[in-house]
């Protein structure tokens, strides 16, 4: 079946360090890729998507660029700030027509000043 | 536009209850669909609603069940409780057209307790 699998965490950092969360994925056809982020208390908040090959999704300073070849979405940043801080999710929609979000596990961000 | 809401946010239950949880999405949007959140499972599908039908269903026991109604408000309910139910539950919701890619828009969860 489908799977998501991304880099174990907590990744820690120093404000204006480079930040890159590895994804890659397991799927049948070409599914939509996307990265959500979960701050403390909350739900979870689209960051970036791609809906095809070698698209590139961005938003706030991250990028994700979606590698058919090696299925892969990883997460950069060029630099990151305190306030970076909280768990990132990469996720799979399979091409289905359904609504249907499938997650990787997580990584926790800590970026300290 | 106001996001997607949840209801209610904190919930105290024990064993063999039954709960239901509510989930209003964003005008206009006609997708809901729900997601259980444990520290060892991660985020799992549990069930879409479109239009008052359920389109697709995770593995999840029939004791999770959902329902969806003419104005898109959604309620899923859990019956007779176990431990392992105690979760964030969270709502998502989509555009009307929602197709492949569309993205989902969540609501800030449930988070129930089962004692």
């Amino acid at each position: 079946g489908d799977s998501v699998t991304q880099m174990e965490g907590p990744v820690t950092l120093s404000e204006e360090a480079f930040l890159t969360i590895n994804c890659t994925y397991t799927a049948t056809g070409y599914p939509s890729l996307f990265w959500y982020v979960q701050y403390p208390g909350e739900g979870l908040q689209l960051l970036l998507k791609a809906t095809k090959a070698d698209d590139k999704g961005s938003n706030k300073g991250f990028e994700a660029t979606y590698r058919k070849e090696t299925t892969s979405f990883h997460l950069e940043k060029g630099s990151v700030q305190v306030s970076d801080s909280a768990v990132y999710f990469c996720a799979l929609s399979p091409n289905t027509g359904f609504q249907k979000l499938v997650f990787g596990t997580g990584t926790r961000l800590l970026v300290s000043p | 536009k106001a996001g997607v809401t949840q209801t209610p946010r904190y919930l105290i239950k024990t064993r063999g209850q039954q709960v239901t949880l509510s989930c209003s999405p964003i005008s206009g949007h006609r997708s809901v669909s729900w997601y259980q959140q444990t520290p060892g499972q991660g985020l799992q599908f549990l069930f879409e609603y479109f239009s008052e039908t359920q389109r697709n269903k995770g593995n999840f026991p029939g004791r999770f069940s959902g329902r969806q109604f003419s104005n898109s408000r959604s309620e899923m309910n859990v019956s007779t409780l176990e431990l392992g139910d105690s979760a964030l539950y969270l709502c998502a919701s989509s555009p009307p057209l929602a197709g492949p890619g569309e993205t989902q828009y969540f609501g800030p969860g449930t988070r129930l307790l089962v004692l």
